[in-house]
């Protein structure tokens, strides 16, 4: 399978504990985005990156969140001192550098459960 | 600002019947992509069609064909023989064209049922 994976799927944790989810995107794709979508809605941008480069953080992203790709391939995002507001699908998504016609590919998700 | 608005929360379609899903966006810059996404209850986002705002013909791919008229600002999608795998929830979104890397911008959805 050469699409976008996450892991974990599910992860359901108690407030104030410190959550990391990571996400491979496509072999070839340089950019990798974030997103946060809760129950009902369409999914939020969070952050994006290009090769290792963090262009771009929405302000939904608070101090409490952090993340990384070290080497430009894989990502990481971590939530620290959950709160119950957190509680969420994370969609990563991934894309080449092709002009206007982006498409950004998505993975299956991790959906965040904070007690 | 940029956004996309769905206005239809829920529609019903019989099974192979076609289906419009309406979209409308709001955009002052002149160059934007327009997508649609399938999310099943699995959550996966599934990209279903792209429609560039200088293209000059409608996109189709496969059963999903995009209404694009450019004067209105909106973008339907439309699903002809509706199957019963295409019960899901669909997103219209655009490319953010003043971001660089393009952010998507996605509206409320649109949960689609079909009946056998």
């Amino acid at each position: 399978d050469t699409g976008v994976s996450q892991n974990p799927r599910h992860k359901i944790t108690k407030r104030g504990q410190n959550v990391t989810f990571r996400c491979d995107p496509i072999s070839e794709h340089n950019r990798l985005y974030w997103y946060r979508q809760t129950l009902g809605q369409g999914p939020e941008f969070l952050t994006y990156f290009q090769n290792e480069a963090q262009l771009e953080k929405s302000r939904l992203l608070s101090d409490r969140f952090s993340a990384e790709r070290p080497k430009g391939s894989f990502s990481t995002l971590e939530i620290q001192r959950t709160e119950q507001g957190d509680s969420a699908m994370y969609l990563c998504a991934s894309s080449p550098t092709l002009g206007q016609q982006e498409t950004q590919y998505f993975g299956p998700g991790t959906r965040l459960l904070v007690l | 600002a940029q956004k996309i608005t769905q206005t239809q929360p829920g529609m019903f379609v019989q099974e192979k019947e076609a289906v419009t899903l309406d979209c409308t966006y709001d955009t002052s810059d002149p160059s934007y992509g327009l997508f649609w996404y399938k999310q099943p209850s699995s959550g996966e986002m599934i990209f279903l069609i792209y429609q560039g705002s200088y293209d000059q013909q409608n996109a189709t791919e496969g059963r999903y064909s995009l209404n694009f008229q450019k004067a209105r600002k909106s973008a339907n999608l439309v699903i002809s023989a509706s199957q019963l795998g295409d019960s899901a929830m669909y997103f219209c979104a655009m490319r953010d064209p003043a971001v660089q890397g393009g952010k998507l911008i996605f509206g409320q959805g649109t949960e689609l049922s079909v009946k056998p």
